[in-house]
C-alpha cells in the first residue's frame, strides 16, 4: 500500500524557514516523479513544486522560484521542501504526492502557518 | 502557469447527473492525456475519482466517468448522492510542471 506521510509543519514568523519532509513506503520511491501541492485556507489547490527521479530536475510555481527548494534522498525515501523567506500568502496544508497529475498518492498534508 | 477553468459551483438533486467542466490550453488539456480528478470533502486530503482522462482507480463507484474533447475535460457523476456533494478539481500535466482549477463545489439538493 502507498504510503505518504508529511512532517515539519507549524508556525513561523513572516522572513522565516521550515523544512518540510515526506516519508514515503509501499512503492519504488526511486522511479517516481514527486511532488508538493499546497492549499490556503478556504482556498484551491495548487501545484508548488516536483522533482525527477533521480533529482537532476526541478520545477517551481512561480510564486515561490527562489524561495522553496525541493529535494529528495532516494535512500531514505524521503521527499523534502524547504522553505525560505515565509511569507503570510504561503500558510497552506502542503501534501506531498505522487503522480499528482497521473494515477495520483497523496498524504495527509502538514499545515504551515506563517504569522507574527 | 494559468489555472484550469471550472465553474465555482453546480448542482443537482438525488438521481440526477451533472457534468464539471475543466478548460485548459493546447499546453496542458490539449496536449496531454494526463487529465485526473479529485473529490475533496472538508478538512480531508483530496480523492483520487479520475485518472489519465477516463480512468477509475480501484474502489471509484462507477457513477463517476470522465471525457477529454480538445482543451476541455469533463467530469461527470450519474446517480447523485447526498455524499458526492464536495469540492471537485480538475489537474493537467503542463509539460515541466503541473496545473489544478479553481475548484467546483457541488451541492446535492
Amino acid at each position: 500500500e502507498v504510503q505518504l506521510v508529511e512532517s515539519g509543519g507549524g508556525l513561523v514568523q513572516p522572513g522565516g524557514s521550515l523544512r518540510l519532509s515526506c516519508a514515503a513506503s509501499g512503492f519504488t520511491f526511486s522511479s517516481y516523479w514527486m511532488s508538493w501541492v499546497r492549499q490556503a485556507p478556504g482556498k484551491g489547490l495548487e501545484w508548488v513544486a516536483n522533482i525527477k527521479q533521480d533529482g537532476s530536475e526541478k520545477y517551481y510555481v512561480d510564486s515561490v522560484k527562489g524561495r522553496f527548494t525541493i529535494s529528495r534522498d532516494n535512500a531514505k525515501n524521503s521527499l523534502y521542501l524547504q522553505m525560505n523567506s515565509l511569507r503570510a500568502e504561503d500558510t497552506a496544508v502542503y501534501y506531498c504526492a505522487r503522480d499528482v497529475a497521473g494515477r495520483g498518492y497523496w498524504g495527509q498534508g502538514t499545515l504551515v502557518t506563517v504569522s507574527s | 502557469q494559468s489555472a484550469l477553468t471550472q465553474p465555482a459551483s453546480v448542482s443537482g438533486s438525488p438521481g440526477q447527473s451533472i457534468t464539471i467542466s475543466c478548460t485548459g490550453t493546447s499546453s496542458d488539456v490539449g496536449s496531454y492525456n494526463l487529465v485526473s480528478w479529485y473529490q475533496q470533502h472538508p478538512g480531508k486530503a483530496p480523492k483520487l475519482m479520475i485518472y489519465e482522462g477516463s480512468k477509475r482507480p480501484s474502489g471509484v463507484s462507477n457513477r463517476f466517468s470522465g471525457s477529454k474533447s480538445g482543451n476541455t475535460a469533463s467530469l461527470t457523476i450519474s446517480g447523485l448522492q447526498a455524499e458526492d456533494e464536495a469540492d471537485y478539481y480538475c489537474c493537467s500535466y503542463a509539460g515541466s510542471n503541473v496545473v489544478f482549477g479553481g475548484g467546483t463545489k457541488l451541492t446535492v439538493l
